[in-house]
């Protein structure tokens, strides 16, 4: 069964950085396209970042040299660091895998809140 | 960068087709994807590549693609359906992937 759990999410002020972890099972990171999508409250879905089973990383505008996704073969864990955290950045992570081009699997989610 | 279109809600009575649109340019010309979420929970995908179902979804769950407009139809509603649909493509001359801003169904 694929499963993949979220963990890292939490109260963080802004300017600061928080490293969140998928930690997948039923299938390997390493063949698998892998990415994030975020969820603010009551708002819709926000594509963030991919990484390819080769390692080659795509990333939304708004993150984009603020956050890095990268992941852990050896773990089969993917993770999200993320740096500069503004209140904007205040939204559910999911962790989600890419067959291709569409996501079939998701986590539950953490929540990650940016607030002094 | 790409833009998906979707109307922010749609209703409709139990037991008739609901159609939950997503407009872009020149859309049939990407495979598109949907995704259903109800309150508190992760997204589910219910139709990928345009029409083809993940296993479990319903056969009530059916997708277009032509033109400007996807569409996803959701045939004999039932109260369970009532969600928000997202709709989603990848864009090439990006590599970005894309969500519409969602529909809000509500079965009456």
């Amino acid at each position: 069964e694929v499963q993949l759990v979220e963990s890292g999410g939490g109260l963080v002020q802004p300017g600061g950085s928080l490293r969140l972890s998928c930690a997948a099972s039923g299938f390997t990171v390493r063949s698998n396209y892998m990415s994030w999508v975020r969820q603010a409250p009551g708002k819709g879905l926000e594509w963030v970042s991919i990484i390819y089973s080769g390692g080659t990383t795509y990333y939304a505008d708004s993150v984009k040299g603020r956050f890095a996704i990268s992941k852990d073969n050896s773990k089969n864990t993917v993770y999200l660091q993320m740096s500069s955290l503004r209140a904007e950045d205040t939204a559910v992570y999911y962790c989600v895998r890419a067959p291709l081009y569409y996501f079939d699997y998701w986590g539950q989610g953490t929540l990650v809140t940016v607030s002094s | 960068s790409y833009v998906l279109t979707q109307p922010p809600s749609v209703s409709v009575a139990p037991g008739q087709t609901a159609r939950i649109t997503c407009g872009g340019n020149n859309i049939g010309s990407k495979s598109v994807h949907w995704y259903q979420q109800k309150p508190g929970q992760a997204p589910v995908l219910v139709v990928y590549d345009d029409r083809d179902r993940p296993s479990g979804i319903p056969e009530r769950f059916s997708g277009s693609n032509s033109g400007n407009t996807a569409t996803l139809t959701i045939s004999r509603v039932e109260a369970g359906d009532e969600a928000d649909y997202y709709c989603q493509v990848w864009d090439s001359s990006s590599d970005h992937w894309v969500f519409g801003g969602g529909t809000k169904l509500t079965v009456l």
